[in-house]
């Protein structure tokens, strides 16, 4: 079975640039998490989904990072305008509540932004 | 007070000994536990989730939860160099579906 598909893997774009990333959960799961994990601040839950609607938006660092997920299978992190710090690593990560939770992560997007 | 804190580390034993590496949270209606454990340039794989306190033993794993302490642990038996990694700890407090991580202990297993 695929597990969480992210793409792209890497990103390298400039400041100001949009940047758009893209998840495919694993089918049936319920809810769907990004992530963004640094060095200086770890692993920062952003926002997260249940059954397609945003429960908890808390983590978004600003009005620059918005999040949609049109279809169960489908889900983008969107950054506009793009900022250095906000290079990081972004983890799309999902999971079903009638299996206890357990949270499977995509292999990540490594954005950096110069 | 952050939500879930780990040992900041690193910590570093010698192969074949035991490795502990230790969590508290300050969600005390938290009901899941989690273990997973992150390769440099990996994404974070689950090892071992804990509900009820106590023990729970998979293979050379132990998980023990104390919620009264709110306090979760892992045990790592017989450890390996291949173990050597960053081991974060998750809490699914009362906001269903949620799960909180700690900053994580890098562990190092020495030959």
């Amino acid at each position: 079975d695929a597990g969480v598909i992210q793409s792209p893997r890497h990103e390298v774009t400039e400041m100001g640039q949009e940047v758009t990333l893209r998840c495919k959960p694993i089918s049936g799961h319920d809810y769907l998490f990004w992530y963004r994990q640094t060095m200086m601040r770890g692993l920062e839950l952003l926002i997260y989904f249940n059954n397609n609607v945003p429960i908890d938006d808390s983590g978004m660092p600003e009005d620059r990072f918005s999040a949609k997920m049109p279809n169960a299978s489908f889900s983008t992190l969107k950054i506009q305008p793009s900022e250095p710090r906000d290079s990081a690593v972004y983890f799309c990560a999902s999971s079903l509540r009638s299996l206890g939770d357990t949270i499977y992560f995509g292999e990540g997007s490594w954005l950096t932004v110069v | 007070q952050k939500e879930v804190e780990q040992n900041s580390g690193p910590l570093s034993v010698p192969e074949g000994a035991i490795a502990s590496l230790n969590c508290t949270y300050s969600d005390r209606g938290s009901q899941s536990f989690f273990w997973y454990r992150q390769y440099s340039g990996k994404s974070p794989e689950l090892i071992m989730f804990i509900y009820s306190n106590g023990d729970k033993e998979d293979g050379r794993f132990t998980a023990q939860l104390n919620k009264a302490s709110q306090y979760v642990s892992l045990l790592i038996r017989d450890s390996q160099p291949s173990d050597s990694a960053t081991y974060l700890c998750a809490v699914r407090g009362t906001n269903a579906g949620k799960s909180t991580f700690g900053d994580g202990t890098t562990l190092t297993v020495k030959p």
